[in-house]
């Protein structure tokens, strides 16, 4: 199957850093996604970004559909932004594979 | 519904007991996942429904665990015989077409002592 690889797998921000998560992935994918979930478990839908790039207030997204790359930037970071960034790629199997995640922690 | 709903939220069993965990999807969404996730890892996949049929349940991890989804709208996932290894958190989530946007309901966390 497809694999996902999501780095850094932990970060550490004092709030108002900006950051960049890095997900590859190794074949070509229909679909990808960008969730947080925030330390009550909830997935939260942060991207539906199969190619090209969204920007949503703070945060925004890039997939390189043909690099096999997708990339979350968050700027200006605030405390609720700690919980685990999650993306997840389906490539004509209907079926979402999720990454390990990245884990961060924004200090105040 | 406006969201995912699953329930129970949280479910302590003992070794041995049965469970059964539910999920009603966003209301008019043909695809339903269930999702396994241990603690620090990525949801893993369990099984996946288009409609009332059960697609793919390569992720089942034994004949332990059975889901259902018997009019293409509420599902419920039950675990026979609970093991320890079973304690995890069940994600179920829903889209609205074969494939596309994801939405995850807040998950049933299960504790098997």
């Amino acid at each position: 199957g497809i694999q996902v690889e999501q780095s850094p797998p932990d970060l550490i921000l004092q709030e108002g850093a900006n950051s960049t998560l890095r997900c590859n992935f190794s074949d070509s994918v229909n679909n990808l996604q960008w969730f947080h979930q925030n330390p009550w478990g909830q997935l939260i839908n942060l991207f539906y970004i199969p190619s090209g790039t969204k920007q949503n207030g703070r945060l925004s997204a890039t997939t390189v559909a043909t690099e096999r790359y997708s990339l979350l930037y968050i700027s200006s970071s605030q405390t609720t932004d700690s919980g685990v960034y999650f993306c997840a790629v389906e490539r004509g199997s209907y079926i979402p594979t999720f990454g390990r995640g990245t884990s961060l922690i924004v200090h105040p | 519904g406006a969201g995912v709903s699953q329930s129970p939220r949280y479910k302590v069993a003992k070794r041995g007991q049965d469970v059964a965990l539910r999920c009603d999807p966003i209301s008019g969404h043909v695809s339903l996942f269930w999702y396994q996730q241990a603690l620090g890892q990525g949801p893993e996949f369990l099984t996946y429904f288009q409609n009332e049929a059960q697609l793919d349940k390569s992720g089942l991890p034994s004949d332990r665990f059975f889901a259902e989804r018997p009019e293409g709208s509420v599902s419920t996932l039950k675990i026979q015989r609970t093991q320890q290894e079973d304690s995890a958190v069940y994600l179920c989530a829903s889209s609205f077409g074969n494939t596309g946007e994801l939405f995850f309901g807040e998950g049933s966390r299960l504790t098997v002592l």
